[in-house]
């Protein structure tokens, strides 16, 4: 157990909805960093958010956008969903620039 | 992009024998991180070794790292069947972010 929580555990959204994924960092962790990883590939990084702040992006549109909070809890929103955004998507929390702990993921079908 | 490379894609081996699994990566590195993922789920840290370090050991894991050929090597003693997993490496330069980049990985099966 790595301390980190994310609602919710599965989730099926059609085509062009929008979606809100929810993340609860360890406390003290001021770094969040959020990963989409689809079957059978690594998990990509999608953007890292360090206190309340965006601290660096892959290579995601900004339909992908996200939140951080005080209470070390965090948000990615993502709108008009796609069919290629299906994919376990992963929060990662951090003390500081190193090791990076990882939450059990939300699954996102669309269909 | 300093993207990790595992090498092999997928390894079957037996109870009690060793496991070494490759990474590449393409640019110079502030240090370079393994990690475990168990049937789809969260990720586990299992090692971080620094750019200035050769050799780190941590139980059955050994890892080393080559900064000059930009490769790491992950060796897992003794495996054991709940060694099971994908391993992914993640290389790590702070200058262009604290982003874990990820390979595909090395899916590891290790039956009894």
């Amino acid at each position: 157990e790595t301390g980190v929580t994310q609602s919710p555990t599965h989730l099926i959204k059609t085509r062009g909805q929008q979606v809100t994924l929810r993340c609860s960092s360890q406390s003290g962790h001021n770094t969040v960093s959020w990963y989409q990883q689809a079957l059978g590939q690594g998990p990509q990084f999608i953007f890292q958010y360090y206190r309340e702040e965006e601290n660096g992006r892959g290579n995601f549109p900004p339909r992908f956008s996200g939140l951080q909070f005080p209470n070390y809890s965090s948000e990615l929103n993502v709108n008009a969903l796609e069919l290629d955004d299906s994919a376990l998507y992963l929060c990662a929390s951090s003390p500081y620039m190193d090791e990076q702990f990882f939450g059990p993921g939300t699954r996102l079908t669309v269909l | 992009s300093q993207q990790g490379e595992e090498d092999p894609q997928a390894l079957s081996i037996q109870e009690g024998e060793n496991a070494t699994m490759n990474c590449s990566y393409k640019t110079s590195i502030n240090n370079l991180q393994w990690y475990r993922q168990n049937s789809g789920r969260g990720l586990v840290h299992l090692i971080l070794i620094r750019s200035n370090e050769r050799e780190k050991h941590s139980g059955r894991l050994r890892v080393t790292l080559d900064t000059s050929k930009k490769s790491s090597s992950l060796l897992i003693t003794a495996s054991r069947a709940a060694d099971t997993a994908s391993y992914f490496c993640a290389a790590v330069k702070i200058s262009s972010g604290y982003a874990l980049n990820f390979g595909k990985g090395t899916s590891l099966l290790v039956t009894p």
